[in-house]
């Protein structure tokens, strides 16, 4: 297996463009994870799925912020508009089962830079 | 929170020797897990320790967890320049029915050859 793939690797946007982060999970995983890393935050849980069902997203920053996972194969993260503060490494993983009782697979990242 | 707090922040050895650092966390959890991070590379899952284990081993690596202390401890043996890296304690925030994955702000592992 490939791992989790994420594209695009780096994205350098405009404020107020918007921003779509993708993700293709391990074939077979169930869950699947959007986490946010910074310097000064560290790694944040914004949203999580499981069988392709938004889970919890009480971790997504604001509306501006939109996750989508229309099939077991795929999943989109959306800024729109996005901002500056949205400057940050974005991380997508996939897990075995349910909730927290199997190790995530991270993908590479995305590494968003907002100017 | 049932964040894990990873201590020391930073950790700075030399090649062959042993690198501990530690975790405690907040609340009871079923599990604690650790994750490897190189420099501009997505996490590496390293073990998972169950609550009703103590101790746990991975080639060079050794978890131990204490529940009776909220804590946990990594430990790497005879450390080598590609162990440079940073390293995440992760613990379950549970809600409900359902639960994720808190992660610590991570210990940053240098090891010089």
């Amino acid at each position: 297996d490939a791992g989790v793939i994420q594209s695009p690797r780096h994205e350098v946007t405009e404020m107020g463009q918007e921003v779509t982060l993708r993700c293709k999970p391990i074939s077979g995983h169930n869950s699947l994870f959007w986490y946010r890393q910074t310097m000064m935050r560290g790694l944040e849980l914004l949203i999580y799925f499981n069988n392709n069902v938004p889970i919890d997203d009480s971790g997504m920053p604001e509306d501006r912020f939109s996750a989508k996972m229309p099939n077991a194969s795929f999943s989109t993260l959306k800024i729109q508009p996005s901002e500056p503060r949205d400057s940050a490494v974005y991380f997508c993983a996939s897990s075995l089962g349910w909730g927290t009782n199997y190790g995530y697979t991270f993908g590479s990242g995305t590494r968003l830079t907002v100017v | 929170s049932q964040q894990g707090e990873e201590d020391p922040q930073a950790l700075s050895i030399q090649e062959g020797e042993n690198a501990t650092m530690n975790c405690s966390y907040k609340t009871s959890i079923n599990n604690l897990q650790w994750y490897r991070q190189n420099s501009g590379r997505g996490l590496v899952h390293l073990i998972l320790i169950r609550s009703n284990e103590r101790e746990k081993h991975s080639g060079r690596l050794r978890v131990t967890l204490d529940t009776s202390k909220k804590s946990s401890s990594l430990l790497i043996t005879a450390s080598r320049a590609a162990d440079t890296a940073s390293y995440f304690c992760a613990t379950p925030t549970v809600t409900g029915a359902n639960s994720k994955l808190t992660f610590g702000k991570g210990i940053t592992l240098s090891v010089r050859p």
